[in-house]
């Protein structure tokens, strides 16, 4: 399995602020994935990150809004830019490991709060 | 229409039941699938895993596809207080792709 580090675990920001997270495996993947979790809903895609390209966003998602860097096959950052209390949830990145990259694993999340 | 549905529940059940959980889909393109388990404030935990249709058991879990109704199950045994959790089922079409994600059922488990 893969393991995921998360940062940070969670904040509380200012409208019109940004926020970076960071995610980091302990092994190198040619995916990785950042999903959104609103409160009490489940996890929906925002964007699909390559190494060496640009990442892939899901409908009503936006660069500008979410841009992603993938500088390596081991780390991941997601920006959230210009907030506003509706970009309250919790940021997860996730990553396909095993032997036929069938299994999808989490980091922790990133809880944050927009105020 | 979802491409998953999954009833948010909640689940309440006594210790030592068996829990049963399901998703319902609509794409006939999926052909992995998956099991997570989410504690409050804390990141999906990966279950079980399967592909295409069959079973598969893993210590109190068994996992069932069936392609054919586009229904996927979970059945935890012998269910324990510990298992009170939100059960998200998630699929995909093809290995290391994206996951389509079910709303989540909460299970309680009342000692």
């Amino acid at each position: 399995s893969a393991v995921i580090s998360q940062k940070p675990s969670r904040d509380i920001c200012q409208r019109g602020t940004s926020l970076t997270i960071q995610c980091q495996v302990d092994s190198q993947v040619t995916m990785m994935f950042w999903y959104r979790q609103q409160p009490g809903q489940s996890l929906t895609l925002i964007a699909t990150a390559n190494q060496g390209s640009e990442a892939t966003y899901e409908s009503g998602f936006v660069i500008d809004k979410f841009p992603i860097s993938r500088p390596n096959l081991t780390f991941s950052t997601l920006t959230v830019s210009n907030m506003s209390p509706e970009d309250s949830s919790i940021y997860l990145c996730s990553v396909a490991s095993g032997g036929a990259k069938t299994e999808a694993f989490f980091g922790q999340g990133t809880r944050l709060t927009v105020v | 229409q979802k491409e998953v549905e999954q009833d948010p529940g909640p689940l309440s059940v006594p210790e030592g039941a068996i829990v049963s959980l399901n998703c319902t889909y609509s794409n006939s393109a999926f052909q992995y699938f998956m099991w997570y388990r989410q504690y409050s404030r804390k990141g999906p935990e990966l279950l079980m895993y399967t592909y295409s249709s069959g079973n598969k058991e893993d210590g109190r879990f068994t996992a069932q596809v069936d392609k054919s109704s586009k229904y996927i199950s979970l059945f935890i045994r012998d269910s324990q207080p510990s298992d009170s959790a939100t059960y998200l089922c998630a699929m995909t079409k093809a290995a290391g792709n994206k996951l389509t994600f079910g709303g989540g059922t909460r299970v309680l488990v009342k000692p």
